[in-house]
C-alpha cells in the first residue's frame, strides 16, 4: 500500500506571498499525482493532475511539480480564496485504488 | 451545468444499515467511472469506492469490503452506496465524484488513463452513534 504523507500540516502564509506545499510517497508513484482544494462546507476542487498539469479553469497561481516521490505544490501569490486545505491523491495503482495524504491547511498569518 | 447531489444521510445506530444515494445530471453519465470518498470528522479525504461506467467492476478501501456496497442505475443517472454494519468510524461526510479515468486495451496493449476527480457533490453527512 502506498502511503502518501503531507508536509506541513499547517501553513501560515500571509495573503500575497507565497505558498509552498510538499508530499510525499512512500514509494515512486511516477507522475501519478494530483491535488485537490477544499474548503470548509463545499464539495473539493480538483486542481492539478499529473503531478503538474493544472485542471480546466484553475489560475496560473497553482502549480505543481515534482515525480517519483517527491511533489511540490506552489501558489505563487496566495489569494483570500486560496485558504483551504490541499490535499495530494496518487494514482499509480488506478484501477482501483487512489490515495489521498493527510492534506496541509493553508491559513492567515 | 454538470451537477451532483448527494442525499441519504443521517443517523444510524451501529450495526446498522443506510443506503446513500447521488443524483448525476449536466453530464452523460454513463460515459464516466464514479467515486466515493468520505471525509470523518478532524480528518482529511479517503477514497471509499468506485465504479466501472457498466458497472462490471466495483472496488473499495479494505476497510469497507465486505459491508459496503456500490452500484449504478445508469438510465436513472443515479449512484448508490449501500452501507450494512456500520460502525463508528464510518462516520463522515461521504461524497460522489465523477472520475476522468478509465483504461483500454488488454495485455502489451493495455493503457490506463487518469486526470483526476473533476466533478464532487456537497457531500451527506453520516453519523453513527448509539
Amino acid at each position: 500500500e502506498i502511503v502518501m504523507t503531507q508536509s506541513p500540516a499547517t501553513l501560515s502564509v500571509s495573503p500575497g506571498e507565497r505558498a509552498t506545499l510538499s508530499c510525499r510517497a512512500s514509494q515512486s508513484v511516477r507522475s501519478d499525482l494530483a491535488w485537490y482544494q477544499h474548503k470548509p462546507g463545499q464539495a473539493p476542487r480538483l486542481l492539478i493532475y499529473d503531478a503538474s498539469t493544472r485542471a480546466t479553469g484553475i489560475p496560473a497561481r497553482f502549480s505543481g511539480s515534482g515525480s517519483a516521490t517527491e511533489f511540490t505544490l506552489t501558489i505563487s501569490s496566495l489569494q483570500s480564496e486560496d485558504f483551504a486545505v490541499y490535499y495530494c491523491q496518487q494514482y499509480n495503482n488506478w484501477p482501483p485504488a487512489l490515495t489521498f495524504g493527510g492534506g496541509t491547511k493553508v491559513e492567515i498569518k | 451545468e454538470v451537477h451532483l447531489v448527494e442525499s441519504g444521510g443521517g443517523l444510524v445506530q451501529p450495526g446498522g444499515s443506510l443506503r446513500l444515494s447521488c443524483a448525476a445530471s449536466g453530464f452523460t453519465f454513463n460515459s464516466y467511472w464514479m467515486s466515493w470518498v468520505r471525509q470523518a470528522p478532524g480528518k482529511g479525504l479517503e477514497w471509499v469506492a468506485n465504479i466501472k461506467q457498466d458497472g462490471s467492476e466495483k472496488y473499495y478501501v479494505d476497510s469497507v469490503k465486505g459491508r459496503f456496497t456500490i452500484s449504478r442505475d445508469n438510465p436513472k443517472n443515479s449512484l448508490s452506496l449501500q452501507m450494512n454494519s456500520l460502525r463508528a468510524d464510518d462516520t463522515a461526510v461521504y461524497y460522489c465524484s465523477r472520475v476522468i479515468g478509465g483504461y483500454y486495451g488488454s495485455g502489451s496493449d493495455y493503457n490506463r488513463y487518469y486526470y483526476g476527480m473533476d466533478v464532487w457533490g456537497q457531500g451527506t453527512t453520516v453519523t453513527v452513534s448509539s
